[in-house]
Formats: C-alpha cells, structure tokens, sequence
C-alpha cells in the first residue's frame, strides 16, 4: 500500500540551526501539507502546498519556514534559524485531489531543539 | 473560525467494554469530519471519515462514529475495546469548499485499556 514516507524518524539541532526536514509524498497526490505537534497538545496544520505554490498556510507558518518540492518527489520543511519552541513531531501529508479529501500522513519526524 | 473539542484528555476503559470518544466543532457549515488514531510513537491513521450521507459512519478496527448535526457532534464508539486499541484519538475538522481541505484537530483523548 502506497504510503508517505518521512526523513529523518528523530532530528537533533542546536538553536539556530537550519534544519531541513524531508518527506516523499505517496506518488499520485498532488496536494501537500506539513502539520507539527508538540509534545502533549495537538496537531496543528502549518501549510499546504498545490501547483508548486502554497496554498494556505497558518500563523504558526512565519518567515522562519519554508517549503519546496525540488525535484517532483520529495517535499520539504525547511526551519531556518530554529527556536527552542520548534521542537516538536512534524507530520507530513499528501491528498490525492481528485479521488478524495481524506489526507495520509507520514510516520512523523520529531525535532529536538537543544 | 473551526474548532474542535475533545473534552476527555483521558479515558481509562476495560478490555472488552463499550467505548466512547467525545467531538464536537464549530463550522460554519457541514463540515468533512475525520477521526485519527496514533499509536506511541506513530503517526496518524485514519480510523473514519464523514463526508455526506449517511450520518453513522463504519471505520477500521470495528470503529463507527456518529454525525449529529443538532449537537455539533462527531463521537466515536467501539461496542467492545481491545487491549491493541489503546493510543491517542484524534478527531479532526476538513474544511468544504477550499481547496486544502486542510485539517483541524482536537486536542485529543489518550485511551488506556485496562485488562
């Protein structure tokens, strides 16, 4: 069964580091999203990416973040200078746009800021 | 604005009992209701999902959830818990009508199945 795939499971970064975090959507969706969790609350959406662009994104999602899809496959979070606050699980997702509204998501990668 | 509650952080049940997880949102419409399960150190599985119809939805793992329009609700059951159902419940807000359809969650319920 196609599934989303995340890289790395656990990342450990110092404050103020840029981290790169890594998901390869299930081949044939075309909408994107990363959420992230924070130990003990909820998932909370960051962003969704269609058409090479972002679609929506929240106020969570500031100038520190980015997102891309470099070379059709892969689709990444990119935290530019990391904050203490930015350690979290970080979920990735993939909707196939015209089969349903239902979002698979990845496995999880969780972020240690130290 | 969407929003999702889960009153109960945490409920303790005992295996082979009946089970029920609490939801309700706020939307201004009808809104696609989804429900999540993450097992320690897991991702989220989708468990069931309401889009239209049919108000009593059937999941996996012998889930079914009930959409009440009245009361603003989405509650998940089980007739009978088993000790593998223990994990984190999220219920979940899709937003009709954008394109995203990005998701809103609750703050979830954490089940602890007792033998």
């Amino acid at each position: 069964e196609p599934e989303v795939t995340q890289t790395p499971s656990h990342q450990v970064t110092q404050m103020g580091q840029e981290v790169i975090l890594r998901c390869v959507p299930i081949s044939n969706h075309l909408y994107f999203y990363w959420y992230r969790q924070i130990l003990g609350q909820k998932v909370e959406f960051l962003v969704s990416f269609y058409n090479n662009e972002i679609s929506e994104k929240s106020e969570i999602f500031d100038d520190q973040f980015s997102v891309e899809r470099p070379d059709g496959s892969n689709f990444t979070l990119k935290i530019r200078s990391t904050k203490l606050e930015d350690s979290a699980m970080y979920f990735c997702a993939s909707r196939d746009i015209i089969r349903s509204t239902e979002a698979f998501f990845g496995q999880g990668t969780r972020l240690t800021v130290v | 604005a969407q929003s999702v509650t889960q009153p109960d952080i945490h409920i303790t049940v005992s295996e082979g009992a009946s089970l029920e997880l609490r939801c309700n949102y706020s939307y201004g419409a009808t809104p696609y209701l989804f429900w999540y399960v993450q097992s320690p150190g897991q991702g989220l599985q989708l468990l069931l999902k309401y889009f239209s119809g049919d108000t009593l939805v059937q999941g996996i793992k012998g889930f079914e959830a009930e959409f009440k329009r009245s009361q603003s609700s989405f509650n998940l059951r089980k007739p009978s818990v088993h000790w593998s159902d223990a994990a984190e419940y999220f219920c979940a807000v899709g937003a009709r009508g954008t394109g995203a359809n990005n998701l809103f969650f609750g703050t979830g319920t954490r089940l602890t199945v007792i033998p």
